[in-house]
């Protein structure tokens, strides 16, 4: 079964705390994505990977930065938590386009906190 | 840039069928998605509809793509209570997928 697995369902920091968020994927997929939950705005894109040591910016980078060391692992950072980083976080791979229909498999969502 | 839209809740009895509607923009659109999330867990693709079809049907799905208009239709026939999730629109002509604000939808018996 294909899976995409974050580190933590909940997470609760306080404001100026580093925090990492990771994720693991086991489909050998190239792109992997990062995307906060929040209700009435639907999923919007902080950050994207093509391949490992690669990053995009998406619609949202301000406050989060990401590393790609590994194809399976895509980590989340906010350098500097702050209340309005308080979210839902999911996380997602997909092959490369063109191969398939695009699919993106997500994982479970961390709900971060922070006080 | 680009944008989809959806309505924010939809509310229906269990047994009837349910009409998810969606908007979008941008007209080089590959591929439209239809997502479920149940509560407490990430998105599961539910449908997608490669944009030179018009509809698509699987078991109680139907999607309907309406290109000129950019409207993309779920209908779940035979609504049931586990049927109860958000239901997100999205499409993509690339590796990105631009994804609408969410339906939820809400089962009665």
């Amino acid at each position: 079964d294909v899976k995409v697995t974050q580190s933590s369902r909940y997470l609760v920091k306080r404001t100026g705390e580093k925090v990492f968020l990771e994720c693991v994927q086991d489909m050998d997929h190239e792109n992997m994505f990062w995307y906060r939950q929040d209700p009435g705005l639907g999923l919007r894109l902080i950050y994207f990977s093509y391949d490992v040591k690669m990053k995009e910016k998406g619609d949202i980078p301000e406050g989060y930065s990401v590393s790609r060391e590994k194809k399976e692992r895509f980590s989340l950072i906010l350098e500097s938590a702050s209340t309005n980083q308080t979210s839902m976080y999911l996380c997602a791979s997909s092959s490369l386009s063109g191969r398939e229909n695009n699919e993106q498999f997500f994982g479970p969502g961390t709900r971060l906190t922070v006080l | 840039g680009e944008d989809v839209e959806q309505s924010l809740f939809l509310s229906v009895r269990e047994g009837d069928s349910s009409v998810i509607n969606c908007t979008y923009t941008d007209s080089s659109s590959t591929y439209l998605y239809w997502y479920k999330q149940e509560p407490g867990a990430g998105l599961q693709l539910l449908t997608y509809i490669f944009s030179n079809m018009d509809m698509k049907q699987d078991q109680r799905l139907t999607v309907l793509l309406n290109k000129k208009d950019k409207h993309l239709s779920l209908r779940i026939a035979d609504t049931q209570t586990g049927d109860s999730a958000i239901y997100f629109c999205a499409e993509s002509n690339t590796d990105k997928l631009i994804f609408g604000t969410g339906t939820r939808l809400q089962v009665f018996p």
